[in-house]
């Protein structure tokens, strides 16, 4: 069964910290796909990044960067040098590769309060 | 920048009463997607839709729950008789078809907040 595991309920930062946000899933497929959705206070949930399991390589856009590492089966999203604008809850996703199609899992989000 | 599109963004109802949630799908992507999130927690698979069929559903819909895609382009939510329990924020989303093994786009509405009185 697949699983997603987001064990920071909440974080807070003073603003220009950097900080990381945990993700950790389970899966027994082999071709999976992982996010990272942004979900500010309007509610709505943002696509920041997916990830397919056969592709490692982190990757860094802007402030965001992303470390997957499947040894360990996590995702792990850096917010480098914080700023207010970062404050939601960030929901990582897992999606397995089936024959109609994905669904995806959610993990229960971190709220990242950033703080001025 | 393809979008997905939901209406309405807010409805209030009665306890009782039947919904409908619209969602207008990105073009050319085939599978579809309605997820909820209530308040405060995590968002949760309803049901998937492909070929004009439900292909996977969550044990949360129930009987209470359809969904269509009534003209090609609309994909919508019916909630046959609302319950308090079903107030939440409820996403529509789509993929855009690839096999096994290839990546895929997902988009997901801006959702709508339902709230059952």
């Amino acid at each position: 069964a697949q699983k997603v595991t987001q064990a920071q309920t909440e974080i807070s930062v003073v603003e220009k910290e950097d900080v990381t946000l945990d993700c950790v899933y389970e899966t027994r497929d082999t071709t999976y796909y992982l996010f990272w959705y942004k979900q500010p206070p309007s509610g709505e949930l943002v696509f920041l990044i997916r990830r397919n399991s056969f592709d490692e390589q982190n990757e860094i856009s802007g402030r965001y960067s992303w470390n997957f590492q499947k040894s360990t089966s996590s995702f792990n999203f850096t917010i480098t040098a914080s700023q207010v604008v970062d404050s939601a809850v960030y929901f990582c996703a897992l999606s397995e590769a089936g024959n109609y199609g994905q669904n995806f899992v959610f993990g229960p989000g971190t709220r990242l309060s950033v703080l001025p | 920048e393809p979008e997905v599109t939901q209406t309405p963004s807010h409805q209030v109802t009665q306890m009782g009463q039947e919904v409908i949630l619209r969602c207008v799908p990105i073009s050319n992507h085939l599978y579809f997607y309605w997820y909820r999130q209530i308040l405060g927690q995590k968002v949760e698979f309803l049901v998937s839709f492909y070929n004009n069929e439900i292909s996977e559903k969550s044990e949360i819909f129930d009987d209470q729950f359809s969904v269509e895609r009534p003209d090609g382009s609309n994909f919508t939510l019916k909630i046959r008789s609302t319950k308090l329990e079903d107030s939440a924020m409820y996403f529509c989303a789509s993929t855009s078809h690839r096999d096994r093994g290839q990546e895929t786009e997902a988009f997901f509405g801006q959702g709508t907040r339902l709230t059952v009185v």
